[in-house]
């Protein structure tokens, strides 16, 4: 799988747009872009997924540039409950590892009000 | 349950004890993950079960290190001769499917927290 570069860490001022970027140049054609998150003290939180298009659900926005060589992660209006670790993970189905995830160090997000 | 359980939520072992923590996934789920989470690090990949079977298990660090899903739902994983090194948050995951790209949400629990004295 693809390895990823994240920023240690971020600020963001409560009520703005959080954009959490993540490098990601040796992704192959067929690997996913996942971003998980982690609150203190809980397990890892699903936030969104894509391969090629941008996406969007009700908790972030996933934009991927056109060569898929980086994303950004979009929180559009970052509350003090984001405060959180931000993973982004790049991966390819492996049919003997099913969709186990790779995580790296991510991103410690700190929303300030 | 709605969420992936797992119990206990805290063990204190001395070295040398066996432990055993076990996850209770979301019911149907076919696919159930074990990670290992040391202090300020991710989580790190042990092993993956689809159904009953152990399809990966590359990620556990020694052979003192054992999993098991024996009827394709709640999954034990135990730790013989337990070391200081071996203290860490364990987290079970689990998602419904078992193949299909970008379909791969996993659902964690809140982890079980080792303390190896």
């Amino acid at each position: 799988d693809a390895k990823t570069t994240q920023p240690p860490s971020m600020d963001c001022a409560e009520g703005r747009a959080a954009n959490l970027p993540c490098n990601h140049s040796t992704i192959s054609g067929n690997e996913y872009v996942y971003w998980y998150r982690q609150i203190h003290s809980q397990g890892p939180q699903y936030i969104i997924h894509g391969l090629k298009n941008n996406e969007t659900n009700e908790m972030a926005s996933l934009i991927i540039t056109e060569d898929r060589k980086s994303s950004t992660l979009i929180l559009p209006h970052a509350t003090l409950r984001d405060t959180a670790v931000y993973y982004c993970i790049v991966r390819v189905l492996n049919s003997n590892s099913g969709y186990a995830l790779n995580f790296g160090k991510g991103t410690s997000l700190l929303v300030t009000p | 349950g709605a969420g992936v359980s797992q119990s206990p939520r805290y063990k204190v072992a001395k070295r040398g004890q066996d432990v055993a923590l076990r996850c209770d996934p979301i019911s149907g789920h076919v696919s159930l993950f074990w990670y290992q989470q040391a202090l300020g690090q991710g989580p790190e990949f042990l092993t993956y079960f689809q159904n009953e079977a152990q399809l990966d298990k590359s990620g556990l660090p020694s052979d003192r290190f054992f999993a098991e899903r024996p009827e394709g739902s709640v999954s034990t994983l135990k730790i013989q001769r337990t070391q200081q090194e071996d203290s860490a948050v364990y987290l079970c995951a689990s998602s419904l499917l078992a193949g299909g790209p970008g379909s791969g949400e996993l659902f964690f629990g809140e982890g079980s927290r080792l303390t190896v004295l």
